[in-house]
């Protein structure tokens, strides 16, 4: 069965320092998202990516976040400058269509753990 | 902001009891998803709801939708240990692909 992949699975970091998580989402999926999920919290909507560019993106997406389709299997979330408050599970997830569409079956990466000292 | 509650935040039910959770938008919401996530693992999908009213099945899970579109409820009947996580509603505003979690509400089922 497709399912989407993320690397690395940990990371730790230094405060300040930029870290690019990467994912590998289902082939034939068009709409790609960052989540982020603060320890013992719920899942966070950082930002999702259509058709080579950003669709939406959250109040916490703010100028130190990016993300990139480098080529057409990886999509990355960038952070330029971690800060503490950065350190949290990042989940991709990607669909075949749009979140307002009358299926949308989101499929979630196993996460990468940031961890920012 | 938007806003999306679950309630309750967490259920401890023997096996064999029934479990609901409730999920309230502050706004109306086009289609609701619900998602589990197990310990230390990532959220799954389980279903969504799009029409106001929609109540949908699958075993001993009931999804229900509200008619002004706004809440929805998880049921399941007579838990099982391996219903055990955090179940998740979601949706998005009208607003095109940004997505709301809900607060969640997390399950433990005794044996």
């Amino acid at each position: 069965e497709p399912e989407v992949t993320q690397t690395p699975s940990h990371q730790v970091t230094q405060m300040g320092q930029e870290v690019i998580l990467r994912c590998v989402p289902i082939s034939n999926h068009l709409y790609f998202y960052w989540y982020r999920q603060i320890l013992g919290q719920k899942v966070e909507f950082l930002v999702s990516f259509y058709n080579n560019e950003i669709s939406e993106k959250s109040e916490i997406f703010d100028d130190q976040f990016s993300v990139e389709r480098p080529d057409g299997s990886n999509f990355t979330l960038k952070i330029r400058s971690t800060k503490l408050e950065d350190s949290a599970m990042y989940f991709c997830a990607s669909s075949e269509v749009g979140t307002t569409s009358s299926y949308n079956e989101q499929f979630f990466g196993p996460g990468t753990r940031l961890t920012v000292l | 902001g938007q806003q999306v509650m679950q309630i309750p935040q967490y259920q401890h039910v023997q096996e064999g009891e029934d479990f609901t959770t409730y999920c309230n938008s502050s706004t109306t919401l086009s289609n609701i998803q619900w998602y589990k996530q197990r310990p230390g693992g990532h959220p799954v999908f389980l279903i969504q709801l799009v029409k106001s009213g929609e109540v949908k099945k699958q075993k001993r899970l009931t999804f229900q939708f509200g008619e002004a579109k706004k809440n929805s409820s998880l049921h399941i009947t007579a838990t099982q240990t391996t219903d055990v996580g955090t179940y998740f509603c979601a949706g998005p505003l009208f607003t095109f692909n940004k997505f709301y979690f809900g607060s969640g509400t997390k399950l433990n089922v005794k044996p």
